[in-house]
């Protein structure tokens, strides 16, 4: 079965320190896609960062970046720079190429602390 | 208006009730979504539908229904709740080319209590 595992529920981060989330996933698919949202209390989950699988290189976005090993399945996702805006709950998501069948792990909730 | 709009915010509900939720979405996309988001559980996909047809029903219970009258809205009408349907119910949206490859979209979500 396809899945998806946050296995830190809560992280915390120091303002303008840097901070790792993890994400490991399990297919058998060699072509997909991966995904970091970004869900602050009470407002809209929106996409952080976008990784197709077939690239090699990772993906940056401003101060967000991921570390994506293919073969070890893992997508982790790297905040420099934090900033109190970036209190959220992250969600990593996976998604096979051809399908609406998006799969997301249960979340990493990021405190920022001033 | 633009992006993906959910209403209501909030609702209460007893377990004989019927009610709906709604969602419209302003950015030209073809397939819409709901999820079930609960409290340490991943987000759990119930309905999608592309250019209105329904293309996936994840063994939701009949007491969700769904309806979507165009590309652009998308209900959810709700009927004879048991109190564990209580969660936050997040409508996204997608653009969609041959297979989905790419980011949704979502609302701000419904929170539903059912008493």
């Amino acid at each position: 079965a396809q899945t998806v595992t946050q296995s830190q529920p809560e992280m915390s981060v120091q303002e303008a320190e840097t901070v790792t989330l993890s994400c490991t996933y399990d297919t058998s698919e060699s072509d997909y896609y991966l995904f970091w949202y970004k869900q602050p209390p009470s407002r809209q989950m929106i996409l952080v960062i976008r990784q197709e699988a077939y690239k090699q290189q990772n993906a940056t976005e401003n101060r967000f970046s991921v570390n994506f090993q293919k073969a070890a399945k893992s997508f982790s996702l790297k905040i420099s720079d934090s900033q109190l805006g970036d209190a959220a709950m992250y969600f990593c998501a996976y998604i096979p190429p051809g399908t609406y069948k998006y799969i997301f792990g249960t979340g990493t909730r990021l405190k920022v602390l001033a | 208006e633009t992006g993906v709009t959910q209403t209501p915010r909030h609702l209460v509900m007893g377990m004989t009730n019927k009610k709906s939720l709604k969602c419209e979405q302003h950015l030209g996309h073809n397939a819409m979504y709901w999820y079930k988001q609960s409290a340490k559980k991943p987000l759990e996909l119930m309905f999608v539908y592309n250019f209105k047809e329904q293309t996936e029903n994840n063994s939701v219970p009949s007491r969700f229904s769904p309806e979507c009258p165009n590309s652009s809205h998308l209900f959810l009408h709700l009927h004879t709740l048991q109190p564990e349907d209580s969660a936050l119910y997040l409508c996204a949206s997608s653009r969609v080319a041959g297979g989905n490859t790419g980011e949704l979209f979502f609302g701000e979500g419904s929170r539903l209590t059912v008493l």
